[in-house]
């Protein structure tokens, strides 16, 4: 299975910084991507899909760069509840056939 | 009316001893996963399941043996517990292989 890599952290940052996370990946056939969110002793969440024009839910954008595989996403004005690890999910395959692939996660501080 | 449920929450249990949790999803999801998450907290994927057939099947010890009895259902039955089988055990639905995928709460599973 290919994978799919992200900085750890932790990152802490002050209540309204703006945040960005990159995660890369190395299996070119990708063709789904995602950002969970996962709160300590809790279940992974479904932040966002990342489409290919990249796309903003809010305070939450999210790119794709196929050419150089990785994807990002930035948090603006973040808030205290905005602490949390953030995976970074591909979909390994053609059409994702095999599966999503996590990363290890980069975990979030936002402090008072 | 929750989405993806598993049972039990909590499993304490001895090595040697066989045991199972169980995952039911309502959203009407063709295909179903069972992921591990140890202590260093990187999900992993151990089986998917697609209109209850087997479709992804990583390199997981024999002692775990998952059954779909219906697209709603995937139980996972562990023999002879290890010790080092201590995890959460999250079970995951999703529309489609390579869509995204939503997350039932765990089973934090702790062998003595």
């Amino acid at each position: 299975r290919k994978e799919v890599e992200q900085d750890p952290g932790p990152f802490n940052v002050p209540e309204g910084a703006t945040v960005a996370f990159n995660c890369t990946y190395s299996n070119s056939a990708s063709q789904s991507f995602f950002w969970y969110r996962q709160d300590c002793r809790k279940e992974p969440k479904l932040l966002m899909s990342v489409y290919s024009s990249g796309n903003e839910d809010g305070r939450f954008t999210a790119q794709l760069n196929r050419a150089s595989q990785y994807i990002s996403l930035l948090i603006r004005d973040s808030k205290l509840s905005d602490s949390a690890t953030y995976l970074c999910v591909v979909g390994a395959g053609q059409g994702g056939a095999d599966g999503l692939t996590f990363g290890k996660g980069t975990h979030l501080i936002i402090q008072p | 009316d929750t989405a993806v449920s598993q049972t039990p929450k909590y499993l304490v249990t001895q090595m040697g001893n066989d045991k199972s949790i169980k995952c039911e999803q309502n959203l009407g999801h063709d295909t179903m996963y069972w992921y591990k998450q140890d202590s260093k907290k990187f999900l992993k994927i151990m089986f998917s399941y697609n209109n209850k057939e087997l479709i992804i099947n990583e390199t997981v010890p024999n002692r775990f043996s998952p059954k779909s009895p219906d697209k709603a259902h995937l139980n996972l039955h562990i023999n002879s517990l290890e010790l080092g089988d201590s995890a959460v055990y999250f079970c995951a639905s999703s529309h489609f292989v390579g869509y995204e995928q939503y997350f039932g709460p765990g089973t934090r599973l702790t062998v003595t």
